[in-house]
This record gives structure tokens, sequence and C-alpha cells, in this order.
């Protein structure tokens, strides 16, 4: 049974490029969320998609953007890219309606130069 | 908004002793969930116990417990019999219930270093 599977696992990008980050939830799930790491912090939310659609989406500005695919797998997508976007990217998988085992991902760590 | 508060960046055990990571939050919920996740130098967040706030029992997972405390926003985890494996960032986590609200509210985390 896979796991969430996150891609890349390590890339680097220069300050106003834009980044896409890739997500496959863990089998029979069908909801994706997507939280930012910062170092020696905990993870914050960005946003959570379900079928297909934006559902909630925590603090963060609109160059964060993303999309869920009808097979569920999930992008991040950030443009404009600024040095205190460097961070771990996680993207997490639960179930609906309950949703109350969330599974994660490795993470994919995006340093921006 | 809720808010998780993990007060003890860091601790250390010895091996095969019991180890207690504190955890208290703050929501005018009633129904949610509460989460320890494990996050060791691989990165990935795994799930080391979770407890549901309407069942008054403490959760449970082998070496792992919780004392879990409504009145006082209180959820701490018990690490019995320490293993090396052990050693790893710890994360405290809140998620509110009902609907499809599954977004998770993490503390800062406590870095626990298990000792041979």
């Amino acid at each position: 049974d896979a796991g969430v599977t996150q891609s890349p696992t390590h890339l680097i990008k220069t300050r106003g490029q834009q980044v896409t980050l890739r997500c496959s939830p863990k089998s029979g799930h069908d909801t994706v969320s997507w939280y930012q790491q910062a170092l020696g912090q905990g993870p914050q939310f960005i946003f959570q998609y379900y079928e297909e659609e934006e559902r909630q989406r925590g603090n963060f500005p609109d160059r964060f953007s993303g999309h869920q695919f009808p097979n569920y797998s999930s992008e991040l997508n950030v443009n404009a890219l600024l040095l205190g976007d460097s961070a771990l990217y996680l993207c997490a998988s639960s179930l609906a309606p309950t949703g109350n085992t969330i599974y994660f991902g490795e993470g994919s760590w995006l340093t921006v130069v | 908004a809720q808010t998780v508060t993990q007060s003890q960046p860091e601790m250390s055990v010895q091996e095969a002793e019991t180890v207690t990571l504190s955890c208290t939050y703050d929501t005018s919920e009633n129904n949610y969930y509460l989460f320890w996740y494990k996050q060791p130098p691989s990165r990935q967040m795994i799930l080391v116990i979770r407890q549901e706030a309407y069942k008054q029992q403490n959760a449970t997972e082998n070496r792992f417990s919780v004392n879990f405390q409504k009145a006082a926003k209180s959820f701490s985890l018990k690490i019995s019999d320490s293993q090396l494996g052990d050693t790893a960032m710890y994360f405290c986590a809140f998620m509110r219930g009902g609907g499809s609200n599954y977004k998770l509210t993490f503390g800062k985390g406590t870095l626990l270093t298990v000792n041979p």
C-alpha cells in the first residue's frame, strides 16, 4: 500500500522564479493538504483540496496556488519566489468524511537563493 | 483561532526510562481531535497517537500513552521504555471536528533525545 509520495525531494530556485511541487495521496485517500515547515518550526497549513476544489486556505498570499487532479494527486505552485519561501513543504492526505487520520509524505525541501 | 503550545523546546531521557512531553491548547470548540506526531531526521511526519475530545478514556498505542485533561486543555504524551529510535522532534497538533475540516494546527515541537 503506497503511502503519500512527493516530488522532488530537494530543489534550489532563484528569487523571482516559479516552482511546482507534486503529491500523490495515500491509496484510497481523496483529500490533500499542503503545509509549509520553516526550519525549527511546526508545519503551517497552506490549503486543502477535495473534489478538485480548494476547500480551505491558511494565511498565505495568492502567490501560493494549487490544483487537484481527477486521480486525487495534487500540485502546489509558488510564484515570484522569495528567500522566505525556503522551507520543507509537506503534503498530507486523508479520506473524507471522517478525515481524522492524516498521513504525511516525506516532503519537498525548497531552497530559494 | 486555535493555538497549540509546547513549552519544552528540548528534552532528553536515558534509554529504557520514561519521559513525558507537554502540550496545551486553546479552543472554544467542543468537538475536536488531538494528535502527537513524530518527525525523525528523515523529515517524514509520523502519527504517534490520536485522541478524540469526546472520549474520556486516554488513548494508548503500545509504549505511547496520553494524559488528556479536557477542562485544563492539556494533552501530554508519555513514552515508556524509551528507545534510541524514539529520538525525534515531537509535534502536538489540534484539528477541529465535524464536516470536512481536516486542517491541523501544530505546536512548535519538542526535540527529544534518547541517550544510550
